[in-house]
């Protein structure tokens, strides 16, 4: 079965602390991973992909296929990184994007 | 200069009623989406298409009832709106498969 997960709903964490938001999927074959972000009233944007291996606003996320995880993670979290995450997935040729439940990130000062 | 505009952006109506979203995309995708987003903020493909034709269905009521006019339209008619239906719906394109989505603002539906 094609599936994302995110296991936490609500991550809390203070300013200057590192923050990782996990994801894992279940695909059979090699999908797209990607990180998207849903700040206060605005819509849901790419943050990262994993074909591009770039850092976006400090954030990584680093695909393991052994693991079957896309965790995306930054050394020192923001307030303005408050925001909603989702991770989600594509497999190639599908039309078709797989979303996690998502996990809202809060920063607290 | 909007990419993904979608009107309205609130809709607060009765059940029973039948109502429409419409969304429009100005970036000369290829494939367009419709995404509903619960109360728990889970967002769910509904349907796409691909230059005008049907590509997913993703087991929705057929009280739903997307229309592509052209390739940068993709309008959402709900018929004989039930309270579940209250949600916030994404419209969403992309250029080609497995390439970056892009959203519009989305649409709150209300249900009484």
């Amino acid at each position: 079965a094609q599936r994302v997960t995110q296991p936490e709903k609500l991550l809390s964490v203070f300013k200057g602390a590192p923050v990782e938001l996990k994801c894992n999927y279940s695909y059979s074959g090699s999908p797209e991973l990607f990180w998207y972000v849903q700040y206060s009233r605005q819509r849901l944007q790419l943050l990262l992909r994993h074909i591009s291996r770039e850092s976006i606003k400090g954030f990584t996320a680093d695909l393991n296929k052994g693991e079957t995880s896309f965790h995306l993670k930054k050394p020192f979290a923001q307030e303005e990184d408050s925001a909603m995450y989702y991770c989600a997935l594509s497999g190639p040729g599908t039309y078709k994007y797989i979303f996690g439940t998502g996990t809202r990130l809060k920063v607290l000062a | 200069d909007t990419a993904v505009s979608q009107t309205p952006k609130y809709l607060v109506t009765q059940m029973g009623n039948d109502k429409s979203i419409k969304c429009e995309q100005n970036l000369g995708h290829d494939t367009m989406y419709w995404y509903k987003q619960d109360s728990k903020k889970f967002l769910k493909i509904m349907f796409s298409y691909n230059n005008k034709e049907l590509i997913i269905n993703e087991t929705v009521p057929n009280r739903f009832s997307p229309k592509s006019p052209d390739k940068a339209h993709l309008n959402l008619h709900i018929n004989s709106l039930e309270l579940g239906d209250s949600a916030v719906y994404f419209c969403a394109s992309s250029q080609v498969t497995s390439g970056e989505l892009f959203f519009g603002e989305g649409s709150r539906l209300t249900v009484l």
